[in-house]
């Protein structure tokens, strides 16, 4: 089936050490996003591509980066996690217009935990 | 600044109708997501209204009306399994999607 997977579910990582977390699809969309969720709180946005264009909220902190170096696959790197990043991180795609009016389809989420 | 409200919780009962309300205030309208998130999940796509009226889709309904900056879900014949957080969602004028922070909806037996 066509979908959206995050690796990993679970993420534990130390107070400063950088993790990575990766997103594929296979549903060939061109946009793909990443979200911060915390418990009972919107998702919050923190960038997203239109093909290979990079497009980085305004406050989304230096500390989160974020690569894709193809069509399928969206890695999210956060170099030195702090507590506060704790959270459930969401990535998303949707299709050829980059605009929100497609609808986004969501991965499972990697809940990432610092130590 | 952009805002969109919901009520935090829900309580219904099982085989009962709720409906779950969500108010906005965007730069600008171009439609209104309703999505689902069980505990711990990722938000699956419910509907989406872009003109006003109600869309009906199986038990879940969900209606707009931009005047109002006013949206509905209406969820009928409630299941244990629809316990879960309903999330608004309003795409402004960017084209930006603007989230609410959901309702949790809790059905008891």
């Amino acid at each position: 089936d066509a979908m959206v997977i995050q690796n990993p579910r679970y993420q534990v990582t130390q107070f400063g050490k950088p993790v990575t977390l990766s997103c594929s699809q296979t549903l060939n969309h061109n946009v793909m996003y990443w979200y911060q969720q915390k418990s009972s709180q919107a998702p919050k946005l923190l960038f997203h591509y239109y093909d290979k264009d990079f497009n980085n909220e305004a406050d989304t902190p230096d500390n989160f980066q974020s690569r894709r170096p193809n069509t399928s696959f969206c890695f999210l790197d956060i170099r030195s996690p702090g507590l506060g990043d704790a959270a459930m991180y969401l990535c998303a795609t949707s299709r050829a217009s980059g605009g929100p009016t497609d609808t986004q389809y969501f991965g499972p989420g990697t809940r990432l935990t610092v130590l | 600044g952009q805002n969109i409200d919901q009520p935090t919780e829900m309580t219904a009962t099982e085989g009962a109708i709720v409906q779950i309300n969500c108010t906005y205030q965007t730069s600008g309208f171009n439609g209104l997501f309703w999505y689902q998130q069980h505990a711990g999940e990722a938000p699956t796509f419910l509907s989406y209204n872009v003109l006003d009226g109600l869309e009906e889709k199986g038990r879940f309904s969900s209606f707009l009306s931009r005047s109002k900056g006013y949206s509905y879900l209406l969820l009928k014949e409630l299941q244990m399994k629809d316990s879960a957080s309903y999330l608004c969602a309003v795409v402004d004028s960017n084209y930006q999607l603007i989230w609410g922070a959901g309702t949790k909806l809790i059905i008891k037996p």
